[in-house]
Formats: C-alpha cells, structure tokens, sequence
C-alpha cells in the first residue's frame, strides 16, 4: 500500500540547517507532483514547496524562498527538503504529501506522519 | 493570512447535517480539496475536485462548489467526525493554499 515517511526532524539553533527526507513506498515515485506542507504547533496547514514529477518545475512559499530547496531522487524513492537560515518560526511539523492531479489543480491524495522540526536557541 | 477563509468553528447535533464553507477568489478559477485532521494525526483527504469523493471515505461526505465558495457538508454527522477541517486550492499567485481550518464540534 501507499506509504511516505518522513524524516530528519530535530531541535536545531537559529541559523542552522537541516534536512528532511521523504520515503515513499507502495508506488512509481516518478509518477507523481509532491509538496511539503508544513503546520506549527496550534497553527493551521501551511504549504512550503511543490516539486513536479520530474523535477523540471519547483515552487515555494514567500516565506521560505532563497532558504528551503525541494528535490527528489525517483530512483530511491524518496523526496528531501533542504532548510537552511532556519527561523524560530519555522518550527512545525512538516509533512510530505502526494499529487496526483494530472489539471491546473492541486490536491493531496496521501500524507506521510509528519516529522517535527524545532528552531530554538 | 489566508487567501481562503473558513469560520473558525461549527458544531452539529449527533446525526444532524452540517455544512462547512470556504471563500476565495481563486475559487471561480480552481477547484478545491478537503481534509480532516484529528489531533496528532496527519491530515486526511474526504474530498477533491470540489466534489469526488476518494475511495474509503464515507458516502456522508459531499462537497460542492459555485462562485467563489466551496462546501463540504456531512450529513447525519458521527462522534467520530468531530475533528478540525482545511480546505484547499490555488491562491492568486497560483501556488497550493489551505483556509484556515474548522473545528467541528459533534454535540
């Protein structure tokens, strides 16, 4: 069946980096759009980045453009983020989530567990 | 701040019909998607497209969209679907974006 799990949370200090892994299980990684969507503690669902199924195309949120970079390994199965500059205020859970949408649109068909990313002094 | 505005929270008696809406521009233009979110779980998807429903996902579950509005509505609510709700499209930059969640209350 379907799987993603994330992984690579931590407690980090302002300024520093971090990376987070994706690893997909269950089906063609290739066949698919993915994005992280991130949630901070209390705090609604906020998309961070989108990565087409090739790679060709990467979008990101304002808030995390020029220091996040979403990329992905088809043959390994697994989707990364990379943080840099981190920020108090990117503290949250991060999720990988799956794209299936072939049109304009956009929706999350499946949704790994989520791992947890601290910035703090 | 959310291009995609929710109420905050709705409450339904147990077996009642509850509608939950979101509003934006970019819905004239794009279709939106549901999630329900219990605590400490990740989100799940009950509706996309507006108004398909995936497989598992039970037949209480509707959605519906015209203008600048999309709903999600279940009717004859259960305990077990009191939980927070986000929709989802495309904000006027074209980039994915989630309202900002409903919490509802089965009473």
């Amino acid at each position: 069946q379907v799987q993603l799990v994330e992984s690579g949370g931590a407690v980090v200090q302002p300024g520093r980096s971090l990376r987070l892994s994706c690893a997909a299980s269950g089906f063609t990684l290739s066949n698919f759009a993915f994005h992280w969507v991130r949630q901070a503690p209390g705090k609604g669902l906020q998309w961070v980045a989108l990565i087409s199924y090739d790679a060709s195309d990467k979008y990101y949120a304002d808030d995390v453009k020029g220091r996040f970079t979403i990329s992905r390994d088809n043959f390994q199965n697994t989707l990364f983020l990379q943080m840099d500059s981190l920020r108090p205020e990117d503290t949250a859970v991060y999720y990988c989530a799956r794209d299936p949408s072939i049109t304009g649109d956009v929706y999350f068909d499946f949704w790994g567990q989520g791992t947890l990313v601290s910035v703090s002094s | 701040s959310s291009e995609l505005t929710q109420d905050p929270a709705v409450s339904v008696a147990l077996g009642q019909t509850v509608r939950i809406t979101c509003q934006g521009d970019s819905l004239r233009n794009y279709y939106a998607s549901w999630y329900q979110q219990e605590p400490g779980q990740a989100p799940v998807l009950v509706i996309y497209a507006n108004n398909r429903r995936p497989s598992g996902i039970p037949d209480r579950f509707s959605g519906s969209g015209s203008g600048t509005t999309a709903s999600l509505t279940i009717t004859g609510a259960q305990a077990e679907d009191e939980a927070d709700y986000y929709c989802n499209s495309r904000d006027s930059s074209g980039n994915p974006s989630f309202g900002g969640g409903t919490k509802l209350t089965v009473l």
